[in-house]
C-alpha cells in the first residue's frame, strides 16, 4: 500500500465554478477524514466517515460543500460555486478502526486556488 | 471538546542548539497526542505520538516529547537541531474520533 493518495495535487478554478477532489485512503483503514488548511493555520476538521457513513460534519462545511464515500473506499469532496475564501489546502487522512500503529495517515493534499 | 494551544508561532534557533516547541491541550476525556511535521507544499508527516504507556516518546530522528497529564502539556524537544529540521510543526489531540490541531510552530534553524 502506498499510503493516502489525493488527486489532483493542485487546482486553479474561477470563482463560481464547481470543483471535486478525490481521496484514496489506506485500504485497511475504515475511517476517512477531510481537513482544510489555510496559510498560517493548523488544519481544520471538515468531516469524517466510518466506512460509507458520514458521522460528523463541522460547521465550517457550508451548504456548498458535500463529501461522499459511496462504497466505503475512496471519497470525494465537492465544492459548488467556489469563492475566493475557499482557497486552501484540502487534506485527507485515514485511520484504522482501533487507533494503533501510526494512527492518522495524511495525504499530500490538494491545493485549491480560486481566482 | 478538545483544543490545542501552541505557545510560539515561530522559533528561531542556531544549528546544533537545543530546542523546545511548546504544546498545551484541553480535553474533558482521555486523549491521544501527536506531533506532525510539514515541509513546504507537502502534507503532514507523523513525527511521534502518545497513545498509552510510557509518557516519554521518541522519534527516529532525535525528537522526543513528554506527556504531562497534570500540566496538560506535550512539549516537543530536540537536544541538537539540524538545518534539515526547518519546517512547521503541529501538535494535535484526539479524543478518539478526530484530530484537533494547534496553529503550528515554524522552526527556523540557522547556520
Amino acid at each position: 500500500d502506498t499510503g493516502v493518495s489525493q488527486d489532483p495535487r493542485h487546482k486553479i478554478t474561477k470563482r463560481g465554478q464547481n470543483v471535486t477532489f478525490r481521496c484514496d485512503p489506506i485500504s485497511e483503514h475504515n475511517r476517512l477524514y477531510w481537513y482544510r488548511q489555510t496559510l498560517g493555520q493548523g488544519p481544520e476538521f471538515l468531516t469524517y466517515f466510518q466506512n460509507e457513513a458520514q458521522l460528523e460534519k463541522s460547521r465550517l462545511l457550508s451548504d456548498r460543500f458535500s463529501a461522499e464515500r459511496p462504497k466505503g473506499s475512496f471519497s470525494t469532496l465537492e465544492i459548488q460555486r467556489t469563492e475566493q475564501g475557499d482557497s486552501a489546502m484540502y487534506l485527507c487522512a485515514s485511520s484504522p478502526p482501533l487507533l494503533g500503529g501510526d494512527g492518522y495517515t495524511f495525504g499530500s493534499g490538494t491545493r485549491l486556488t480560486v481566482v | 471538546a478538545q483544543s490545542v494551544t501552541q505557545l510560539d508561532s515561530q522559533v528561531p534557533v542556531f544549528e546544533e542548539a537545543p530546542v523546545e516547541l511548546r504544546c498545551n491541550y484541553s480535553s474533558s476525556v482521555s486523549v491521544y497526542l501527536f506531533w506532525y511535521v510539514q515541509y513546504p507544499n507537502q502534507g503532514l508527516q507523523l513525527l511521534l505520538k502518545y497513545l498509552s504507556g510510557s509518557t516519554l516518546v521518541e522519534s527516529i530522528n532525535g525528537f522526543e516529547a513528554e506527556f504531562n497529564k497534570s500540566q496538560t502539556s506535550f512539549h516537543l524537544r530536540k537536544p541538537s537541531v539540524h538545518i534539515s529540521d526547518t519546517a512547521e510543526y503541529f501538535c494535535a489531540v484526539s479524543g478518539g474520533n478526530k484530530l484537533v490541531f494547534g496553529a503550528g510552530t515554524i522552526l527556523r534553524v540557522k547556520s
